[in-house]
């Protein structure tokens, strides 16, 4: 049982358009969730995170935007630069502890220059 | 040290026997933790460590499954009689102390992983 999903395995972007990656769960009492961005080769890196009681929180040209009614969320790129090209994974804590995030399976992001 | 160190950074072992892998987390983060993540997937929860004690070992899949943290800082995950389906990519992350629930979310510092690979 999947409690968070990302559906598309991959996404290809022009560089300067807007990437949107999304993210569903199935858990309400998910607290918070964050974004992390891996590159190969390498672990994990923490990108963007937000809480459930915001609905958007925005750093730089990344903004993550929570919609908790359908259990959604998603992060937007613009604009898209090819050295954003990785392995993006979300992530959600359940209220229980702030440590055991449960990841989903990523969507590879290909930035076309 | 400035970030989580792992080692081995790969190790190919035969099924049945043991392997060790270390963690060195970042200097003065209380938190320590151990992910897996298999091919197609995203990473899965093993164990929790605050200070030398594990505080949340739920994610184990079963008992071949050990992990210590003897001074509270370098950690080791011990897998014995190891299998085909054990092959992945263990993480390793730290945080600093942990953050009580509702202050904020508590980021993870994640090492570069050791790629397991059991024959």
């Amino acid at each position: 049982d999947q409690q968070v999903k990302q559906n598309s395995p991959s996404l290809s972007v022009q560089e300067g358009r807007i990437s949107i990656l999304n993210c569903d769960y199935t858990n309400s009492m998910f607290d918070y969730f964050l974004w992390y961005k891996k590159y190969p080769a390498e672990g994990p890196t923490f990108l963007i995170s937000i809480s459930s009681i915001k609905d958007k929180n925005e750093d730089g040209r990344f903004t993550v935007f929570l919609n908790k009614s359908a259990k959604h969320l998603s992060l937007h790129i613009v604009p898209s630069q090819p050295g954003d090209s990785a392995v993006y994974f979300c992530a959600a804590s359940p209220t229980s502890g702030t440590y055991k995030y449960i990841f989903g399976t990523g969507t590879r992001l290909k930035v076309l220059a | 040290g400035a970030g989580v160190s792992q080692t081995p950074s790969n190790k190919v072992t035969e099924k049945g026997k043991y392997v060790e892998l270390r963690c060195d987390p970042i200097s003065g983060h209380t938190a320590l933790y151990w992910y897996r993540q298999s091919l197609g997937q995203g990473p899965e929860f093993l164990i929790y460590f605050q200070g030398t004690g594990a505080a949340d070992d739920s994610g184990l899949p079963n008992d071949r499954f050990f992990a210590v943290r003897p001074e509270g800082s370098v950690s080791t995950l011990k897998i014995q009689r190891t299998e085909r389906g054990d092959s992945a990519v263990y993480l390793c992350a730290s945080s600093p102390i942990r953050k009580v629930p509702g202050s904020g979310a508590n980021v993870l510092t994640f090492g570069a992983g050791s790629r397991l690979t059991v024959l």
